[in-house]
């Protein structure tokens, strides 16, 4: 059972180019999450979704958009990469959105912008 | 939204039990209390959740006092490897939390 896997692991990309981040989750979850962690900080959301076809802004959105196309995956894109967007970004998903019940993260990607 | 407070780093020998107490003065009625562990380079995992009174499980303990304005995340026997950030939560839904920057416990040999 792989949980909830990111794809790349490492990317280093020049300031203006874009690319997009892979979630995948084979647990039948609704809820989807996509985070950003900086040094010394803690976790701020991106973008979420409650289902498939749906998708709604987080705390930190501008600079990003997503899609959630299928069920099992969450695509976050960045369209032209900015320094600032360097970080560790965290996919997570859940069955609800209940803070009651677990949110499952992957081991994340590490993205640098030169 | 319910703000949480909590201290920023702990140290603690190991074996020892380690008490990690979380403020959250302006909790609602329906809010959950939620703790979750992160590993450096890993994302953060589950590990208890509560509304009230206790809560054990195979990894911790979670004390709620009944005013729900604090609660205490409990972890008997610490060892080397519980070296991590802790991060309370509380709630109603993960759209409407943060992660805030948690409390770094450093188990020291």
């Amino acid at each position: 059972n792989a949980g909830v896997t990111q794809t790349p692991k490492f990317r280093v990309l020049k300031t203006g180019q874009s690319m997009t981040l892979l979630c995948a989750q084979d647990m039948n979850h609704e809820y989807m999450y996509w985070y950003r962690q900086d040094p010394g900080m803690g976790l701020r959301l991106i973008h979420y979704s409650v289902g498939e076809g749906t998708t709604a802004k987080g705390e930190v959105p501008d600079g990003y958009n997503v899609s959630r196309l299928k069920k099992q995956n969450f695509l976050l894109g960045l369209e032209s990469a900015a320094p600032s967007q360097t970080s560790v970004y965290f996919c997570a998903s859940s069955y609800l959105g209940q803070l009651n019940q677990p949110q499952h993260f992957g081991d994340g990607t590490r993205l640098s912008i030169l | 939204l319910a703000k949480t407070t909590q201290p920023i780093s702990m140290d603690s020998y190991e074996g020892q039990e380690v008490n990690i107490t979380c403020s959250h003065n302006n909790i609602a009625t329906n809010d959950y209390i939620t703790w979750y562990q992160q590993f450096p380079s890993q994302g953060p995992r589950f590990i208890i959740q509560g509304y009230k009174t206790k809560v054990t499980n195979e990894v911790a303990s979670l004390f709620i006092p009944a005013d729900r304005k604090s609660s205490t995340l409990s972890l008997p026997r610490v060892s080397l490897s519980d070296t991590a950030v802790y991060y309370c939560l509380v709630g109603t839904g993960y759209q409407k939390v943060t992660f805030g920057t948690g409390t770094k416990l450093q188990v020291i040999p």
